[in-house]
């Protein structure tokens, strides 16, 4: 079956500090993985994708992710959190063996508390 | 901003009314998909629109129906309201396949009494 799991329902860190937030997926086929985050009462914004190629992506607002096909891991990662960056965290992955279909399968979310 | 519109932003119906929830897609974008997001939990796949038919839905029942325009507004319909369909709505658009990201609107908040 497809999922996707966040581990943590909260990670803090301290303002310029480096931030990971966990995501690990299963699916049938080759994964699209990517990363949204929600701000208090708005939709979702996308912050990054991986698709192919290289294991290391590059997002908005100076995110980043690790693809990991083993581990079947993509985690979000920042070298430096800002107290802007406290909202809450979706990973999403997209089955390739499903066909045409745009189905995004989320996470739980992690809820990033960046202090100052 | 997303240029992804959705109307109303907040909607309060009674236990087995109807409800129709409108979306306004992003320009370019032949797709559409709807999600609901309840109370502390990840966005729920409900059904995709693509060239005004539904190619993709998700474990919802039939009473969750929509609709897709020529000019790729859309619209979703829910009939015999539940309190459980109390959540947030979330619309998306994006050019068809796999590796193209979703653009989402700000949600329409739907509580049921």
């Amino acid at each position: 079956a497809q999922s996707v799991a966040q581990p943590e329902d909260q990670v803090n860190v301290a303002e310029g500090n480096p931030l990971t937030v966990k995501c690990t997926y299963s699916v049938s086929g080759n994964p699209y993985l990517f990363w949204y985050v929600q701000y208090p009462n708005r939709g979702l914004q996308f912050l990054l994708k991986y698709i192919t190629g290289d294991n290391l992506v590059k997002g908005s607002y100076g995110f980043e992710a690790e693809f990991n096909k083993s581990q079947t891991s993509f985690h979000l990662k920042k070298p430096s959190a800002l107290v802007s960056d406290s909202a809450l965290y979706f990973c999403a992955v997209r089955d390739g063996s499903s066909g045409n279909t745009g189905k995004l399968i989320f996470g739980q979310g992690t809820t990033l508390q960046v202090k100052p | 901003e997303t240029g992804v519109t959705q109307s109303p932003t907040h909607l309060i119906k009674t236990r087995g009314q109807q409800v129709t929830l409108r979306c306004s897609s992003q320009s370019g974008h032949n797709t559409v998909s709807w999600y609901q997001q309840a109370l502390g939990q990840g966005p729920q796949f409900i059904f995709q629109y693509y060239r005004e038919e539904e190619n993709g839905r998700g474990n919802f029942p039939p009473r969750f129906s929509g609709l897709q325009f020529p000019n790729y507004s859309s619209e979703l319909n829910v009939n015999a309201l539940e309190l459980d369909d109390s959540a947030l709505y979330l619309c998306a658009s994006s050019l068809v396949g796999l590796g193209t990201e979703a653009f989402f609107g700000q949600g329409t908040r739907l509580t049921v009494v």
